[in-house]
């Protein structure tokens, strides 16, 4: 599976959009991007996933730049409880594993 | 009640001793998996199973064994705890056929070695 970089932490303002960077520029033609989040020691929970195209869901969107190497996670209007590292995975879909990097700490202001 | 129950939530053990966290699930999921996480680190996949017949080390599984006794049950075995084993340990299911292919994962299971 291609590695992914992400920052190690950053602050968003409650309210606010928070835009969560992502490099994979070793990204193979049939890995999808993956996102997940963990609240404080709880079990990571799935947020959204894509291919090539931008994807919305009820939690957040996902853009991916044309060639691939790098997406964005967009949190449109942050709340405290969003505060939790949010780890950004590629991977082939029919493998099913996940291997998970450090992550971004998101801290969720008020 | 949750879909993946993990047992014990916490557990202190001394050196040496022999130490199994169990893994249920009620997702009728066959993919299961084990993965440790150690303070400011990622999840590391220990061990993984496809079903029940299928057993496939992770990146970290020496020192453990796994028993898939059951599709709803995969338990996690430390045959001699040591202290660097100390971490938290998280069970996961997922079901290849599903459109997300993400994996649902269970509260996880805090583990202590002195």
């Amino acid at each position: 599976d291609a590695k992914t970089t992400q920052p190690p932490s950053m602050d968003c303002a409650e309210g606010r959009a928070a835009n969560l960077p992502c490099n994979h520029s070793t990204i193979s033609g049939n890995e999808y991007v993956y996102w997940y989040r963990q609240i404080h020691s709880q079990g990571p929970q799935y947020i959204i996933h894509g291919l090539k195209n931008n994807e919305t869901n009820e939690m957040a969107s996902l853009i991916i730049t044309e060639d691939r190497k790098s997406s964005t996670l967009i949190l449109p209007h942050a709340t405290l409880r969003d505060t939790a590292v949010y780890y950004c995975i590629v991977r082939v879909v029919s493998w099913g594993k996940l291997q998970f990097g450090a992550g971004t700490q998101v801290v969720v202001t008020p | 009640d949750a879909d993946v129950t993990q047992t014990p939530r916490n557990r202190i053990t001394k050196t040496g001793k022999r130490i199994m966290l169990e893994c249920s699930q009620t997702k009728g999921h066959d993919r299961m998996y084990w993965y440790r996480q150690d303070p400011g680190l990622g999840l590391r996949l220990i061990y993984y199973s496809f079903d029940v017949k299928d057993i496939n080390k992770g990146e970290i599984s020496d020192g453990y064994s796994v028993s898939r006794q059951a599709q709803a049950k995969f338990s996690l075995s430390l045959e001699s705890a040591i202290p660097n084993q100390t971490a938290l340990y998280f069970c996961a299911t997922s079901d290849p056929r599903g459109s997300t292919g993400e994996l649902f994962f269970g509260e996880g299971s805090r583990l202590t070695v002195l």
